[in-house]
């Protein structure tokens, strides 16, 4: 099944702790990307690729790194996490070029505290 | 990308037709119209997308105006599953990340 995977989909976690949440697609797409969504905000994009070892800054990029060094993963790295980075998650993918659709991950819900 | 106008929410009853408008007004001439929908903060899903000409797929139709300037997506016969917010997105092919704004909050009533 042709999917967009995250994990972990929950996690609480405190002020300065580093963490990742990594992020999988199966369709052998090009691009990738981050959003994180609150309320009032909307979606909002943190990071994208566009292939292997290209990363760029979207929208809201301060307090996170990203890394693309497989063309099927795409974590997303908080050094050093703090509470207003508490928020919801999607991972998307696609093919690049063309007019295709976007696919999302199911979201990480995380809790700094 | 061009900016987008969406009604904040609509209602509609079950197994009637929901017909959320879009307006883009500043669409340039390369720019496509995409809709998404998001089910109570699962992951966005893609519904469909046009460039000029009305289109149709399983799950609804998109219907551009002649001038481009708004779009209206149907959805033929709502039922509860499809209470949602839906998003209205114009952007161009290639390279550009797709560009969330407020959508129109969808509630189907019973």
């Amino acid at each position: 099944e042709a999917q967009v995977t995250q994990n972990p989909r929950y996690l609480i976690t405190v002020t300065g702790k580093k963490l990742t949440v990594t992020c999988s697609q199966n369709m052998n797409h090009e691009y990738m990307s981050w959003y994180r969504q609150d309320p009032g905000l909307g979606l909002r994009q943190i990071y994208y690729s566009m292939n292997v070892e290209v990363t760029d800054k979207g929208d809201v990029p301060e307090g996170y790194k990203v890394s693309r060094k497989e063309k099927r993963n795409f974590p997303l790295i908080l050094e050093s996490p703090s509470p207003n980075q508490t928020s919801l998650y999607f991972c998307a993918s696609r093919i690049e070029g063309g007019y295709n659709e976007q696919f999302f991950g199911p979201g990480t819900r995380l809790t700094v505290l | 990308d061009a900016k987008t106008t969406q009604p904040p929410s609509m209602d509609c009853a079950e197994g009637r037709a929901a017909n959320l408008p879009c307006n883009h007004s500043t669409i340039s001439g390369n720019e496509y119209v995409y809709w998404y929908r998001q089910i109570h903060s699962q992951g966005p899903q893609y519904i469909i997308h046009g460039l000029k000409n009305n289109e149709t797929n399983e799950m609804a139709s998109l219907i551009i105006t002649e001038d481009r300037k708004s779009s209206t997506l149907i959805l033929p016969h709502a039922t509860l599953r499809d209470t949602a917010v839906y998003y209205c997105i114009v952007r161009v092919v290639v390279g550009t990340p797709l560009v969330f704004g407020k959508g129109t909050r969808l509630s189907v009533i019973a």
